[in-house]
């Protein structure tokens, strides 16, 4: 059973940078694509973006110029950078396996808390 | 890109059936067979019910079906069922080659 674990700092200041890591574990990176989705607290989801196994991304456009998203093959992890935050980058970060070809995100992580405060 | 319109909720009986509406454009839900559906309970990871409009992933009970029809894809949930109470999200494939999510939708069981 694949298992997906964010990892990060649960707290980032304003104008700083928000970095998460996703490890995952029981599965390969290979041919499958790797996305990061957010939920404010008490909100809806938002799609941030992802990565193919290939290295190609897709972001949302409202993000687009702050964020990054990265393959560690090696290690069996993926990352997310998303730059300049602001207390509207609060949220739940997700981190998902998307089965290539498909809109079937498979699995998810459990999800990690990043708040933007000074 | 603009969230996909869902209602804010919907409610209905045990063993009622129910159908939640997701609606885009011609540059999302109309064009594309990638619309899946998510189910969300309080503090969990939300969970996929339906991919590519109306394929369910095994152990996804045959009580949750999906249709689309023009730029409108939909999610039935027959026999309606206590554990079934939870948010539910749609999202589609877009002409930019992203997704966007729906507004959600709270399905209470009365």
């Amino acid at each position: 059973q694949v298992q997906l674990q964010e990892s990060g700092p649960g707290l980032v200041k304003p104008s700083e940078t928000l970095s998460l890591t996703c490890t995952v574990s029981y599965g390969s990176i290979n041919a499958y694509y790797w996305g990061w989705i957010r939920q404010p607290p008490g909100k809806g989801l938002e799609w941030i973006g992802y990565i193919s196994y290939t290295g190609a991304t897709s972001y949302n456009p409202s993000l687009k110029s702050r964020v990054t998203i990265s393959l560690d093959t090696p290690n069996n992890r993926f990352s997310l950078r998303l730059i300049s935050v602001t207390t509207a980058d609060t949220a739940v970060y997700y981190c998902v396996r998307v089965v290539t070809g498909t809109s079937n995100y498979d699995y998810w992580g459990q999800g990690t808390l990043v708040t933007v405060s000074s | 890109q603009a969230a996909l319109t869902q209602p804010a909720s919907v409610s209905g009986s045990p063993g009622q059936s129910i159908t939640i509406s997701c609606t885009g454009t011609t540059s999302d839900v109309g064009a594309y067979k990638y619309v899946s559906w998510y189910q969300q309970h309080p503090g969990k990871a939300p969970k996929v019910m339906i991919y590519d409009v109306s394929n369910r992933p095994s152990g996804v009970s045959n009580r949750f079906s999906g249709s689309k029809s023009g730029n409108t894809a939909s999610l039935t949930i027959s026999g309606l069922q206590a554990e079934d109470e939870a948010d539910y999200y749609c999202t589609s494939y877009t002409s930019s080659g992203t997704y966007v999510f729906g507004t959600g939708t709270k399905v209470t069981v009365l």
